[in-house]
């Protein structure tokens, strides 16, 4: 079975600081790993992912995530937190097409 | 433009009264899916499809039928909706060999 925990429902930074949001996974393979994020009543963005190539994974808007696959981690991270990164983060994985599995959700809180 | 749409967007009704919510997608995607998000929860899937006439139950799949008459449409049926199906839901495609998924704007359900 796969899983993924997010470490923490809630993180508040300060603006132009860095954005660390903590992801742990359990697969008993190979998984492929992504990160989504939702804005205030929008839709679902996917942000980056990892498929097994370079684990060091570069998304849109400056996010990048790293694949530890000996801590079973991926966290997701920016150097410099903008306001409009405000929103809610999803880190997800999945073993096969369309089996994804949600973390329950990081709530980033910007402050300026 | 490539996209998955929804409809409605929002929808208010009583407990008992049949609902259908659509799903459609434009790039002709095997793999369809539907998901529910509870705050706290993460995004939980409901019921997904394959491809046409090919349908299974994912992790919360009670009080909810769907059907894949056509490649393009996979609508999600509440037969007799209660207040526990209040909630947000999500659709989202994705092609037979690729992980990621496409995901709809969201359909807000309230069950009075």
């Amino acid at each position: 079975a796969q899983s993924v925990t997010q470490l923490d429902s809630h993180v508040s930074v300060s603006e132009g600081t860095p954005v660390l949001l903590r992801c742990n996974y359990s697969s008993s393979y190979s998984p492929s790993l992504f990160w989504y994020v939702q804005h205030p009543n929008k839709g679902l963005q996917l942000l980056l992912k990892y498929t097994s190539a370079a684990t060091l994974v570069k998304g849109i808007n400056g996010f990048e995530a790293e694949f530890k696959k000996s801590e079973t981690s991926f966290h997701l991270t920016k150097p410099s937190a903008h306001m409009s990164d405000a929103a809610e983060y999803f880190c997800v994985v999945s073993l096969q097409v369309g089996d994804m599995r949600f973390g329950a959700g990081t709530r980033l809180t910007v402050k300026p | 433009e490539a996209q998955v749409t929804q409809n409605p967007r929002y929808l208010i009704t009583v407990t008992g009264k049949k609902l259908t919510v659509t799903c459609s997608q434009n790039m002709n995607h095997e793999y369809m899916s539907w998901y529910r998000q509870d705050p706290g929860l993460g995004l939980r899937q409901i019921y997904y499809s394959m491809n046409v006439e090919v349908t299974d139950k994912g992790d919360v799949p009670e009080g909810y039928k769907v059907s894949r008459k056509e490649k393009r449409n996979f609508p999600l049926i509440l037969e007799s909706p209660s207040p526990n199906q209040t909630s947000l839901y999500f659709c989202a495609s994705s092609a037979r060999d690729i992980y990621e998924q496409y995901f709809g704007p969201g359909t807000r359900l309230t069950v009075t």
